[in-house]
């Protein structure tokens, strides 16, 4: 069945990377997702990878997929204070519509 | 401005009442979509829909019940029958033809006294 895991925390420094890292189990995932959650509200989209691709960046953000490994990576570089949130990875399941499937999501807490 | 509205934000219920959690989507979405979210876990599906007048079960729909009349509504009712439905709900959408992004909705936090 699909399962997708993630560590439940990380803390770094102000202006360091960050590196959430997820492991998933659908090999026929079409793509795959990083979510956004800020405290009390909904998920935002931050940037996702199509199952073809290795690597994907987008302004601070890096994405790394190694579909041999089924591991995706999320890098943010010179990480703020505004990137504190919870960060949930997805996959898109391979059913007739789109389930996205969530990891339990990672808390990251950034420090001055 | 487009987007998903979800109300209340903050809902309080007595144990053995039936709740109704709205959610509204002015995207002209056809897909829309529920989840629940307790802490330290991943968001699980309720109930999703593909088109007005059809829905189908998620992973979790034992407890709930939902309707699609309009494009643009999708409520959920939380039942006495859910046996523990203090959460944080969800309310996604989709367009079906762009398979990249759900949209949420801010969400409801429901808990039982």
């Amino acid at each position: 069945g699909e399962d997708v895991e993630q560590s439940l925390f990380l803390s770094v420094r102000e202006g360091d990377s960050s590196v959430i890292n997820c492991t998933y189990t659908d090999s026929s995932s079409t793509y795959l997702y990083w979510y956004k959650q800020e405290p009390g509200a909904g998920l935002q989209l931050l940037t996702y990878i199509f199952s073809n691709m290795d690597m994907k960046q987008d302004q601070r953000l890096t994405v790394l997929l190694n579909k041999k490994d089924k591991h995706l990576s999320l890098r943010i570089a010179d990480t703020q204070t505004g990137d504190s949130a919870i960060y949930f990875c997805a996959e898109s399941a391979n059913t007739g519509f789109q389930k996205l499937v969530f990891g339990t999501g990672t808390r990251l807490l950034v420090s001055p | 401005d487009g987007g998903i509205t979800q109300s209340p934000k903050y809902l309080f219920r007595k144990e053995g009442q039936n709740v109704t959690l709205s959610c509204e989507q002015n995207l002209n979405h056809d897909a829309m979509y529920w989840y629940r979210q307790d802490p330290g876990q991943g968001l699980r599906l309720i109930y999703y829909s593909q088109i007005v007048n059809d829905f189908q079960k998620g992973d979790i729909a034992e407890g709930y019940s939902v309707s699609r009349e309009k494009k643009e509504s999708f409520p959920l009712t939380v039942t006495s029958a859910q046996k523990n439905p203090t959460a944080f709900y969800l309310c996604a959408s989709m367009d079906r033809a762009v398979y990249n992004e759900q949209f949420f909705g801010p969400g409801t936090r429901l808990t039982v006294l």
